[in-house]
């Protein structure tokens, strides 16, 4: 299996722009995850889904930002409108179990 | 506040010894317990995980304890190697979650 796949790896925007992440979970994991890494406050939960459906979406930081799971084999995290405050490097991850599989992760860059 | 706290941002340790990693956690509802390892530029990579029925678990070099009264788990690395040098963290979840916790990870360096 390839792991989990992230893209883009690197995204550098505008504020006021709209920015969407992309996720592929290895296939057979039913639980996916959206992290956000930053300096000031480590790895962060995001959201989480089980079978697609979002369990959790405490993490969230604003409005600005939603996900979708459309399907078993890939997800979104999108963030509109960004802003500076928002770069960081966003990891997805996916599990069947407590056991959690990163992918390399997006860095965020909003000027 | 941080429920997971990894208290040592940094250790270094010599090729062969023992590497001990610490962290402390204050929800007592957390139940399951992981540890990740993390190189520069790439996801965290799982290591080994505990859950709170145990007090050990064991996986080659990695050694995870755990001090439920305490509130405190380790990871014991034997014999460290310099491929062991990265940054560690750990992770905490409540029961019937996946929700977790992380801690702000100890970057470690096992000198040659």
């Amino acid at each position: 299996d390839a792991g989990v796949i992230q893209s883009p790896r690197h995204e550098v925007t505008e504020m006021g722009q709209e920015v969407t992440l992309r996720c592929k979970p290895i296939s057979g994991h039913d639980y996916l995850f959206w992290y956000r890494q930053t300096m000031m406050r480590g790895l962060e939960l995001l959201i989480y889904f089980n079978n697609n459906v979002p369990i959790d979406d405490s993490g969230m930081p604003e409005d600005r930002f939603s996900a979708k799971m459309p399907n078993a084999s890939f997800s979104t995290l999108k963030i509109q409108p960004s802003e500076p405050r928002d770069s960081a490097v966003y990891f997805c991850a996916s599990s069947w179990g407590y056991e959690q599989y990163f992918g390399p992760g997006t860095r965020l860059t909003v000027t | 506040d941080q429920q997971v706290k990894q208290n040592s941002p940094s250790l270094s340790v010599q090729e062969g010894r023992i590497s001990i990693l610490n962290c402390d956690y204050t929800n007592s509802m957390f139940d399951y317990f992981l540890w990740y390892k993390k190189y520069p530029a790439e996801g965290p990579t799982f290591l080994i995980s505990i859950s709170s029925i145990k007090d050990k678990n064991e996986d080659g070099r990695f050694t995870v304890f755990l001090n439920k009264s305490a509130k405190h788990l380790s990871l014991h690395i034997v014999p460290s190697q310099p491929g062991d040098s990265a940054v560690y963290f750990c992770a905490a979840a409540p029961s019937g979650t996946y929700k977790y916790i992380f801690g702000t990870g100890t970057r470690l360096k096992v000198l040659a």
